[in-house]
C-alpha cells in the first residue's frame, strides 16, 4: 500500500526560530500534496495544496510568508514555519495524492503528523 | 476552509450500543470518506463512498450518502471501548481534489 513518511513527529522550538517539516511519499510519485493544521480538539484545517514544480495554493487566511511550502520533487514536500510563535503550536499533517493509474479507490495517504510546540 | 459540519459534536454510549454520526457538506464532491483519529495521533481511513453510491458497508460500519441533501451518516454497530476516538468525514471536492474535513464527532464508548 501507499506510504507517506512525515518527519519529525515532534519538535519543540524557541519563539522566533523556523521549523521545517518533511513529507515524503515512499512508494509512489505524488504530484499533489496537502498540508493541514489541527488545533487541540478541533478538526483538520486545510492550509495549502502543494503541486510539484509550481507554487503552492494557500487557503484563505493562511499566511504564505509564514508557512513556506516547497514541492521540489515528486516525492517530497516541505512545510517551513518561519519565525514561529506560541500560537503556531499545533499538529501538522500532510497528505499525498496518488496518481489515478495506481488503481486505489482512496488515493489520499496521510503522514503520521508533526506536533509542533513553540516555547 | 472547513466545508462541513458534523453532529453530534460529542457522543457517549455504552459498549454494545450503536453509534450514529452525521455529516453535512456544501459543494459537489467526488467521494466522501470517514476517518478515525485517536487522541493526538494520525488518521485512520475507515471507508469511502463515491458520489454515485447511496450506501456502503464494511464490517461493523455502515455509511450512507444523500447527495441531494449533501449529507452522510456513519453507523458503528455493536460498539466497543476500542472505538473511542474522534471521527471525521472528509469530502473530496469535485474538480479540485482537495480533501476537506468536517468538524468531527468525539465518541466515547463506556465499558
Amino acid at each position: 500500500g501507499a506510504v507517506v513518511s512525515q518527519h519529525p513527529s515532534r519538535v519543540i522550538c524557541k519563539s522566533g526560530t523556523s521549523v521545517k517539516i518533511e513529507c515524503r511519499s515512499l512508494d509512489f510519485q505524488a504530484t499533489t500534496m496537502f498540508w493541514y493544521r489541527q488545533f487541540p480538539k478541533q478538526s483538520l484545517m486545510l492550509m495549502a495544496t502543494s503541486n510539484e514544480g509550481s507554487k503552492a495554493t494557500y487557503e484563505q487566511g493562511v499566511e504564505k510568508d509564514k508557512f513556506l511550502i516547497n514541492h521540489a520533487s515528486l516525492t517530497l514536500s516541505t512545510l517551513t514555519v518561519t519565525s514561529a510563535h506560541p500560537e503556531d503550536s499545533s499538529f501538522y499533517i500532510c497528505s499525498a495524492l496518488e496518481p489515478r493509474d495506481r488503481g486505489r479507490e482512496n488515493g489520499y495517504t496521510f503522514g503520521s503528523g508533526t506536533r509542533l510546540t513553540v516555547v | 476552509s472547513q466545508q462541513g459540519e458534523e453532529d453530534p459534536q460529542a457522543l457517549s454510549i455504552q459498549e454494545g450500543e450503536n453509534a450514529t454520526m452525521n455529516c453535512s457538506y456544501k459543494t459537489s464532491i467526488n467521494n466522501l470518506q470517514w476517518y478515525r483519529q485517536n487522541s493526538g495521533r494520525g488518521l485512520v481511513h475507515l471507508i469511502l463512498i463515491r458520489s454515485n453510491e447511496r450506501e456502503k458497508h464494511s464490517g461493523r460500519l455502515r455509511v450512507t450518502l444523500d447527495t441531494s441533501k449533501k449529507s452522510s451518516s456513519l453507523l458503528i454497530t455493536a460498539s466497543r471501548a476500542a472505538d473511542t476516538a474522534s471521527y471525521f468525514c472528509a469530502t473530496a471536492v469535485y474538480s479540485s481534489y482537495k480533501l476537506i474535513f468536517g468538524s468531527g464527532t468525539r465518541l466515547l464508548v463506556r465499558p
